[in-house]
């Protein structure tokens, strides 16, 4: 079946605009992830959506960014007033969540590479 | 202190060798560890998980779990050029779900 699906896959964008980044999960996956990964660096991990809860955004690095999801699939990423720190590879995962417990696989999109100049 | 910690390497072995990949973390309540291999331009995939003390095997790939020592390894058993990648150690709260922190990755080149 089809896998996490990101848009756009590169994104060059001036400092101080405003940016969107998609994600399409797996369909049926309840759970769904945002990560940064800057050059020659581990996953940082941003936030963290279950089902219908309150997402966790303990890993939000600035009021800049903000993230939804609707409808309890699509996910949406907003960097708000780029700046070139912020130039990453941003990735996007889901898992089935819900009860899986230690067993939940999460699964990565091909993620979405930000330039700000 | 980082949560999850990695030799960033670069390590190098040959082709038909053993490779050796170790992880540590600090929080004693870690309850799922995970191995994900990341080529170059791609994104992280999922190799091994493992939750309990002691070894699990899958093929060329065992993974070791020590929580008392707070440390995990994979060994990679008769290494293959396509093995060359970075490896990814990641480590899941007492919750069980929700987010995993990472390591920085470890880059493996096997050399035929």
């Amino acid at each position: 079946g089809a896998g996490v699906s990101q848009s756009p896959s590169n994104k060059v964008t001036e400092k101080g605009k405003d940016v969107e980044l998609r994600c399409d999960p797996i369909s049926g996956h309840t759970a769904l992830y945002w990560y940064r990964q800057s050059l020659g660096q581990g996953l940082e991990f941003l936030i963290y959506f279950q089902g219908n809860s309150a997402p966790d955004k303990s890993g939000l690095p600035s009021d800049r960014f903000s993230a939804e999801r609707t409808g309890g699939s699509v996910s949406t990423l907003t960097i708000q007033r780029t700046q070139q720190e912020d130039s990453a590879v941003y990735l996007c995962a889901s898992s089935l969540g819900g009860g899986r417990g230690r067993a939940d696989t999460q699964y990565f999109g091909p993620g979405t590479r930000l330039t700000v100049l | 202190q980082k949560e999850v910690e990695q030799n960033s390497g670069p390590l190098s072995v040959p082709e038909g060798a053993i490779a050796s990949l170790n992880c540590t973390y600090s929080d004693r309540v870690s309850q799922s560890f995970f191995w994900y291999r990341q080529y170059s331009g791609k994104s992280p995939e999922l190799i091994m998980s493992i939750y309990s003390n002691g070894d699990k095997e899958d093929g060329r790939f065992t993974a070791q779990l020590n929580k008392a020592s707070q440390y995990v390894s994979l060994l990679i058993r008769d290494s293959q050029p396509s093995d060359s990648a970075t490896y990814l150690c990641a480590v899941r709260g007492f919750t069980n779900a929700g987010k995993s922190t990472f390591g920085d990755g470890t880059t493996l080149t096997v050399k035929p």
